[in-house]
């Protein structure tokens, strides 16, 4: 089936540090690859996506790659700030029709948080 | 333009009873989804709808169920409540024009609680 993994939380950073999470995934045809971010208490914010290997997508500072040859999106920020914190999800999703139409499939979640 | 909009945000209901929540997707998207959010499960489907058929179903009891009407608008109902319901519903609209490629748009949610 198709599966998300990303790294164990919560994440704590400084102001202006560097940010990596990891997500690898697992898919049974050809994925999109999302980050979403939730804020406390809101719905899911799409942060950036990537619809074919290679591309980048990027949004507010952050940038991820899909990298086909290791199955993984990983999402990169230069200088977090405390406005950043929040739980990021990774997700995919199927080009194909059928059982994969309107669905996502998440990654567990990871907490980050950011002191000044 | 308005983003997708879920009533209620909260509801508390008791075991046995039935619920009804409610989306209202972007204007001119023709697909909406459904996910139940819990700290246990994280964020799973459970079905979507587009033009008002049901294209794909979430692996979740028969006493989940969804409709959509001809302006787009989805209802899911859920029936004989159980304390495992609790959660938070979120509904999801995209214009799904390629399956797969085109980005779900959230609302806010709908905050369930069951006694």
């Amino acid at each position: 089936g198709n599966s998300v993994t990303q790294m164990e939380g919560p994440v704590t950073l400084s102001e202006e540090a560097f940010l990596t999470i990891n997500c690898t995934y697992t898919a049974t045809g050809y994925p999109s690859l999302f980050w979403y971010v939730q804020y406390p208490g809101e719905g899911l914010q799409l942060l950036l996506k990537a619809t074919k290997a290679d591309d980048k997508g990027s949004n507010k500072g952050f940038e991820a790659t899909y990298r086909k040859e290791t199955t993984s999106f990983h999402l990169e920020k230069g200088s977090v700030q405390v406005s950043d914190s929040a739980v990021y999800f990774c997700a995919l999703s199927l080009h194909a029709g059928g059982t994969s139409y309107g669905k996502l499939t998440f990654g567990q979640g990871t907490i980050l948080t950011v002191h000044p | 333009k308005a983003g997708v909009t879920q009533t209620p945000r909260y509801l508390i209901k008791t075991r046995g009873q039935q619920v009804t929540l409610s989306c209202s997707p972007i204007s001119g998207h023709r697909s909406v989804s459904w996910y139940q959010q819990t700290p246990g499960q994280g964020l799973q489907f459970l079905f979507e709808y587009f033009s008002e058929t049901q294209r794909n179903k979430g692996n979740f009891p028969g006493r989940f169920s969804g409709r959509q009407f001809s302006n787009s608008r989805s209802e899911m109902n859920v029936s004989t409540l159980e304390l495992g319901d609790s959660a938070l519903y979120l509904c999801a609209s995209s214009s799904e024009v390629r399956a797969g490629t085109d980005t779900q748009y959230f609302g806010p949610g709908t905050r369930l609680t069951v006694l």
